[in-house]
């Protein structure tokens, strides 16, 4: 089955400074990768997506990257802000039809430092 | 639309106790699925289900049922719960064709 590699676990920026966290995963049939931000005490919030027929998709100050040959995606935050300040989750899913079981990376929580 | 739900947001269950974790969705989805979140541990996929009365196991299934009479409803069902089961449980849905998974607001259980 699918398995989702995320790091780093921690992660400190500079407000302003840029933040990525990366993810590999092992099913090369996977087809959607999310990431969601959860701050604490709340629901994971979806911030961006991309589908394995795109490289790169770019939404403000975010971005996300996807390699499949290496099997790697990657989340890019520039001008982070204090607000960014939350615990970050990848995933991996071969979604189509009907179905889309989503397998998560283990976080990054990401603090920005004003 | 009130998206997902869940009720009870918080519960304290004692060793052995059975009790059910409710999940609703106004979207007409028929994509469902449970979560648990621990720690250090990620999101992990209990059960799911593409449509009434489909349902199947995901990456954690053991000592859960789930069912789908509805496509609005998929609770989950703890027979006997044990203190490994501590943690917070999330539900979510996705339309037939999307992409988007719509989570809940999640349900924190403890087990003594």
């Amino acid at each position: 089955g699918e398995n989702v590699e995320q790091h780093p676990s921690t992660l400190s920026v500079q407000e302003g400074d840029s933040a990525v966290i990366k993810c590999t995963y092992s099913d090369s049939a996977s087809n959607y990768f999310p990431w969601y931000k959860q701050e604490l005490g709340k629901r994971p919030q979806l911030i961006i997506d991309i589908r394995s027929n795109v490289g790169e998709k770019k939404d403000q100050r975010i971005a996300v990257t996807l390699n499949k040959t290496a099997k790697h995606f990657s989340l890019h935050i520039t001008e982070t802000q204090p607000e960014d300040s939350a615990v970050y989750f990848c995933a991996a899913s071969w979604a189509g039809g009907a179905t889309n079981k989503l397998i998560f990376g283990t976080g990054t929580l990401l603090a920005v430092q004003p | 639309n009130a998206g997902v739900t869940q009720t009870p947001k918080f519960q304290v269950l004692k060793t052995g106790q059975s009790m059910t974790l409710q999940c609703a969705q106004d979207m007409n989805h028929e994509y469902m699925s449970w979560y648990r979140q621990d720690p250090g541990m990620g999101l992990r996929l209990i059960h799911y289900s593409v449509g009434a009365g489909i349902t199947d196991q995901g990456e954690v299934p053991n000592g859960y049922n789930v069912s789908r009479s509805t496509t609005e409803d998929f609770p989950l069902r703890l027979l006997s719960a044990a203190p490994s089961q501590t943690s917070v449980y999330f539900c979510a849905s996705t339309g037939t064709g999307r992409y988007e998974q719509y989570f809940g607001p999640g349900t924190r259980l403890t087990v003594t």
